[in-house]
């Protein structure tokens, strides 16, 4: 069965920084492009960063760009989020999800697989 | 503000057929990117329902629908069912923003 596992996640103070981690099976993980995405309470969805299959491409959105970093360690099968700087607006679940189509992120993005989520919370 | 409009909620009786739609523009559905809709249940993670603007993964009812059109897709639900309550996204990729989503759309079922 294909699934996807995060943790991490917890109460951090603005300007903190927190490690999430999202463990992969029943699927070749090194294969698919995988992504975070977020969630504030009570609100929409939103795209934060994704990361090829070989890890050697990154995407970011805006609003995290140069604040958080999306890796992978395929002999672990294994996606992280880095979150430094964290404000209260980062406030929200996280999910990692897997690509659709393959190891390469395209314009087709569309993931197929999400996992259940880690709730960050950054207040003082 | 999302880049990609949704009504905030649409309803509908049980057997009923009920339509979402996601308007965007020229930087995103309308450059011909396509469009994809998840489905979230109360207290779960969003499930693929319909991707690449009309295909349906293997196990979602062919109840379900979707189709693209200018810079507006749509997502139809036929023979509503009480199950169906849920928040439906749809989601794309536009030129200059990267990922985008719908603001999503809360659909009653009466």
């Amino acid at each position: 069965e294909v699934q996807l596992l995060e943790s991490g996640g917890g109460l951090v103070q603005p300007g903190g920084s927190l490690r999430l981690s999202c463990a992969a099976s029943g699927f070749t993980f090194s294969s698919y492009a995988m992504s975070w995405v977020r969630q504030a309470p009570g609100k929409g969805l939103e795209w934060v960063s994704a990361i090829s299959g070989s890890g050697g491409s990154t995407y970011y959105a805006d609003s995290v760009k140069g604040r958080f970093t999306i890796s992978r360690d395929n002999s672990k099968n294994t996606l992280y989020l880095q979150m430094n700087s964290l404000r209260a607006e980062d406030t929200a679940v996280y999910y990692c999800a897997k690509d659709l189509n393959g190891a390469v992120v395209t314009a087709t993005w569309v993931t197929d697989i999400w996992g259940q989520g880690t709730m960050v919370t950054v207040s003082s | 503000q999302s880049v990609l409009t949704q009504p905030p909620s649409v309803s509908g009786a049980p057997g009923q057929r009920v339509t979402i739609s996601c308007t965007g523009s020229s930087s995103n559905i309308g450059a011909g990117y396509d469009v994809h809709w998840y489905q979230q249940l109360p207290g779960t993670a969003p499930k693929l329902l319909i991707y690449g603007n009309s295909n349906r993964p293997s196990g979602v009812p062919d109840r379900f629908s979707g189709s693209k059109s200018g810079t507006s897709a749509s997502l139809a639900i036929t023979g509503l069912q009480a199950e169906d309550e849920a928040d439906y996204y749809c989601q794309s990729y536009d030129s200059s923003l990267n990922v985008v989503f719908g603001g999503g759309t809360k659909l009653t079922v009466l």
